[in-house]
């Protein structure tokens, strides 16, 4: 079992819907949870971080985190040809960061 | 205020050749870590680097390669005698403290490709 687990898409959304993307992880002791997102031939770029479970809002961004289940949750609203990128969730509980595979958005005008 | 710069962009060896890439981190940073991605993969630790100190290489094949960071220049990792399956992006990432948890941030990247 991998220790992040990611559908890798691709999902495909017309613009202005509201997008969902989710991990699953199997180890308990990740207490820093991070999307990250990566357009084509560019380095990711850290969206934002959540410590512990609970959620965070940045804009149009909101993080979930539930630790009990184990799953982590992405949610964008109001989505813009211009989120289409490779999502990445990564988690550690140390220097070690274990990234998922991405998942590939494409938002259509 | 420059961010992590790596070079070269895109690498060409044959098999059996060197290749080296470099990572300049982000100004002050002095935490150095190299990933590869291989295509449709996520992002696989290799190495976590301070100055002058290899920290964690756990995820660093035994064989063929290394990783430095002097105190002087920028962040190194070596393949020797490329092999085929080391084609991959491979990106570094600096961060001020100790962890990866908020202010990392990635380099473009270095795309090797072994013919």
């Amino acid at each position: 079992q991998k220790e992040v687990e990611q559908d890798p898409g691709p999902l495909s959304v017309p613009e202005g819907a509201i997008v969902s993307l989710n991990c699953t992880y199997s180890n308990s002791a990740f207490q820093y949870f991070m999307w990250y997102r990566q357009y084509s031939r560019k380095g990711p770029e850290l969206l934002m971080y959540t410590y512990s479970s609970g959620n965070k809002e940045d804009g149009r961004f909101t993080a979930q985190v539930d630790k009990s289940s184990k799953y982590i949750s992405l949610f964008i609203r109001d989505s813009q040809p211009s989120d289409s990128a490779t999502y990445l969730c990564a988690m550690t509980g140390g220097f070690k960061t274990i990234f998922g595979a991405g998942t590939r958005l494409f938002v259509k005008a | 205020n420059a961010g992590v710069m790596q070079n070269p962009r895109h690498l060409v060896r044959r098999r059996g050749q060197e290749a080296r890439l470099r990572c300049s981190p982000m100004k002050g940073h002095s935490h150095v870590y190299w990933y590869r991605q291989l295509p449709e993969e996520g992002l696989k630790f290799m190495v976590y680097l301070q100055k002058e100190n290899i920290i964690d290489e756990s995820g660093m094949p035994k064989e063929r390669f290394s990783a430095e960071f002097p105190k002087e220049g920028p962040s190194i990792l070596r393949i020797q005698q490329v092999v085929r399956g080391d084609s991959a992006a491979y990106f570094c990432a600096s961060s001020l403290v100790g962890d990866m948890n908020t202010e990392a941030f990635f380099g473009q990247g270095t795309r090797l490709t072994v013919v």
